[in-house]
């Protein structure tokens, strides 16, 4: 069925690493691909966006690309940040709806300074 | 106030008592959603409503009871919950627009609900 699989965490970096975190979809037709981002004792937040193949999606430095020939949207960050220590979920339309989301777990990122 | 607000934060309640769960979005959006967030599970889609009329409902038990009185406003009205129903609620909106290839959802900052 329609689902998203990402990264299983917890990931812990050193400040200044760099970040992967994976992100596949199984979806029939061509859904819409986000990133949101939760910080501790808040909502999520839309972090980045892609609405068709090979779009590339960016934002504070997080980049994702909508490959759909590996029908996979990893997120990336050259440089991570204490500051960016939050949980991370991967989502899309994955429905044939432009309203329902299907989300992944999430992954709980930790970085240290 | 801005984005989308959620009152109360936090709930605590016995398996019979009532309670209400609000929230109010100041984005002028048409549709508005109720996700269950519980630890170590995908966010599930419980409600949708746009332009204030119901149009998904995720065979969510019936001790869960929606109302959307206005396009701003959205309410989880809850009675005799079970402890498995404790988790993170968690409130968005967005504007729906036929048409449009993706619908941004933003979300509030949630309220915890633990059933004792």
């Amino acid at each position: 069925g329609n689902s998203v699989t990402q990264m299983e965490g917890p990931v812990t970096l050193s400040e200044e690493a760099f970040l992967t975190i994976n992100c596949t979809y199984t979806a029939t037709g061509y859904p819409s691909l986000f990133w949101y981002v939760q910080y501790p004792g808040e909502g999520l937040q839309l972090l980045l966006k892609a609405t068709k193949a090979d779009d590339k999606g960016s934002n504070k430095g997080f980049e994702a690309t909508y490959r759909k020939e590996t029908t996979s949207f990893h997120l990336e960050k050259g440089s991570v940040q204490v500051s960016d220590s939050a949980v991370y979920f991967c989502a899309g339309t994955l429905l044939g709806s432009n309203y329902k989301l299907t989300f992944g777990k999430g992954t709980l990122l930790t970085v240290n300074p | 106030e801005t984005g989308v607000t959620q009152t109360p934060r936090h709930l605590v309640m016995g398996m019979t008592n009532k309670k209400s769960l609000k929230c109010e979005q100041h984005l002028g959006h048409n549709a508005m959603y109720w996700y269950k967030q519980s630890a170590k599970k995908p966010l599930e889609l419980m409600f949708v409503y746009s332009l204030e009329e119901r149009v998904e409902n995720n065979s969510v038990p019936s001790r869960f009871s929606p109302e959307c009185p206005n396009s701003s406003h959205l309410f989880l009205h809850l009675h005799t919950l079970q402890p498995e129903d404790s988790a993170l609620y968690l409130c968005a909106s967005s504007q729906d627009s036929s048409g449009r290839s993706y619908n941004e959802q933003f979300f509030g900052p949630g309220t915890r609900l633990t059933v004792l």
